[in-house]
């Protein structure tokens, strides 16, 4: 297992346009976070999934904003209509239980709306 | 709610040199981060402290965990270009339940003159 990888890792797209983002975490993570960050500062807490279950999801996720993890492996972000707002690095990150390891980040994938 | 302060904002060491970043909680951390992001980048997983006192080093960077879990440093001895990047300390959100979210401070950018 090479990590936490996560697809594309640039897109651009214009204004009004959907996006979807695809995270392929440690197979045996059953937890798998989304985060956002720009410039200048920490990551965002964006959504929260244990196993499929979307246990978590932040206020700053509009309902253009949805996430999936279908079978408890792999998980996607799709962001609807998209605002030059948006732009940012999304950050995917997968763990096993709290206390146990630290939080594995993929490589994020940039995205800037034009 | 909680917060992370780092300090210093940004550094720029000669070669060599050793240095020290801080990140100071408002309250009780119950489990604290340490990661590197270069720019553009995911974040790379350093090091885990979670209990009061605790001090863990790899390579030559060292990080602790103060008794009264408020505070965390991390100490870079002789330092190389190879360090440069932006430091990030975070902390699992004690309000966050078992989901166990991080909280994020604003980050340390680092920059080590050959």
């Amino acid at each position: 297992d090479t990590g936490v990888s996560q697809n594309p890792r640039h897109k651009i797209t214009k204004r009004g346009q959907n996006v979807t983002f695809r995270c392929d975490p440690i197979s045996e993570h059953n937890r798998l976070y989304w985060y956002r960050q720009t410039l200048g500062q920490g990551p965002e807490f964006l959504t929260y999934f244990q196993n499929e279950a979307q246990l978590e999801k932040s206020r700053l996720l509009s309902d253009r904003f949805s996430a999936e993890r279908p079978k408890g492996s792999f998980s996607t972000l799709e962001i609807q209509r998209t605002e030059q707002g948006d732009s940012a690095m999304y950050l995917c990150a997968s763990s096993l239980a709290p206390g146990v390891s630290g939080y594995t980040f993929g490589s994020g994938t940039r995205l800037t709306v034009v | 709610s909680q917060e992370l302060e780092q300090s210093p904002q940004s550094l720029i060491v000669q070669e060599g040199k050793n240095l020290t970043i801080n990140c100071t909680s408002s309250k009780t951390l119950y489990g604290l981060y340490w990661y590197k992001q270069k720019y553009g980048e995911g974040l790379i997983f350093l090091m885990m402290l979670q209990k009061g006192g605790e001090e863990k080093s790899h390579e030559k960077i060292t990080a602790k965990l103060d008794e009264k879990k408020q505070q965390s440093s991390l100490h870079i001895t002789a330092s190389q270009p190879s360090h440069a990047g932006i430091y990030l300390c975070g902390a699992d959100s004690p309000n966050a339940g078992n989901n166990r979210k991080l909280i994020w401070g604003l980050g340390t950018s680092l920059a080590v003159n050959p």
